[in-house]
């Protein structure tokens, strides 16, 4: 069975640092992983889309990093900001399957 | 970028009703597009695919007859819970495929912010 698992299940951190969210899956043959983020009450809004042969992908604070080789993959936010307060839902594909593997996400909570 | 729409945002029902929650494309076309559940602090659970001009197809435990699925055009697919209970109280949310292929021949997907369902 494909699964995705997310840790922290949650964290809080202080406005300005950075943090890291880890993404472990077993979603085989591997076709491609997604960060999502999902603000309370809304849609996941895409960050980043990673295929196994990238290794590493920046959108603005974001960045993606992925070894397909062990399953792993982390997306760490530099200097949060308030607004990046939400749910970070971590999404694998398999090949040739349009089904949508998601993580329980990691819940940020940004503070001043 | 395209987007995703959803109607209503929120809806509050007595149990018994049937409620539609309708999903569109509002810049493209899509002959696919997913419906999915989501539970407070759970992820979100994909409920049916709905083909454009035949059945949906269902996820197992996901009673067909209570969730009706219409694609009736290219840019919108609606969702009709019948004889909503307190227990269909959730956030229901549709996403559509892209029609630009990223690298890798990845497709995009697209989320509709999302629908929150109240029965009381």
């Amino acid at each position: 069975k494909n699964q995705v698992e997310q840790s922290p299940q949650s964290l809080i951190i202080l406005e300005g640092k950075n943090c890291t969210l880890q993404c472990n899956y077993t979603v085989s043959p591997f076709s491609n992983l997604r960060w999502y983020k999902q603000d309370t009450g809304r849609g996941p809004v895409s960050l980043t889309i990673m295929t196994f042969s990238e290794n590493t992908k920046s959108n603005g604070r974001y960045t993606a990093t992925l070894d397909a080789d062990t399953k792993q993959s982390s997306l760490h936010i530099t200097a949060s900001q308030l607004s990046d307060s939400a749910s970070y839902i971590c999404v694998v594909s398999a090949r040739n399957d349009y089904k949508l593997s998601f993580g329980a996400g990691t819940t940020v909570t940004v503070r001043a | 970028g395209a987007v995703v729409s959803q109607h209503p945002s929120r809806v509050i029902c007595k149990s018994g009703t049937s409620v539609k929650i309708e999903c569109r494309s509002l810049d493209f076309q899509a002959t696919t597009m997913f419906w999915y559940r989501q539970f407070p602090k759970q992820s979100l659970m994909l409920m049916a695919t709905s083909n454009e001009g035949s059945k949906a197809t269902y996820e197992q435990g996901v009673e067909k007859d209570k969730f009706l699925i219409n694609h009736a055009s290219l840019t919108l697919s609606t969702l009709t819970v019948t004889s909503a209970h307190p227990e269909d109280s959730s956030f229901y949310i549709c996403s559509a495929p892209g029609l630009k292929i990223l690298a890798g021949g990845v497709f995009e997907q697209f989320f509709g912010p999302g629908t929150r369902l109240t029965v009381l």
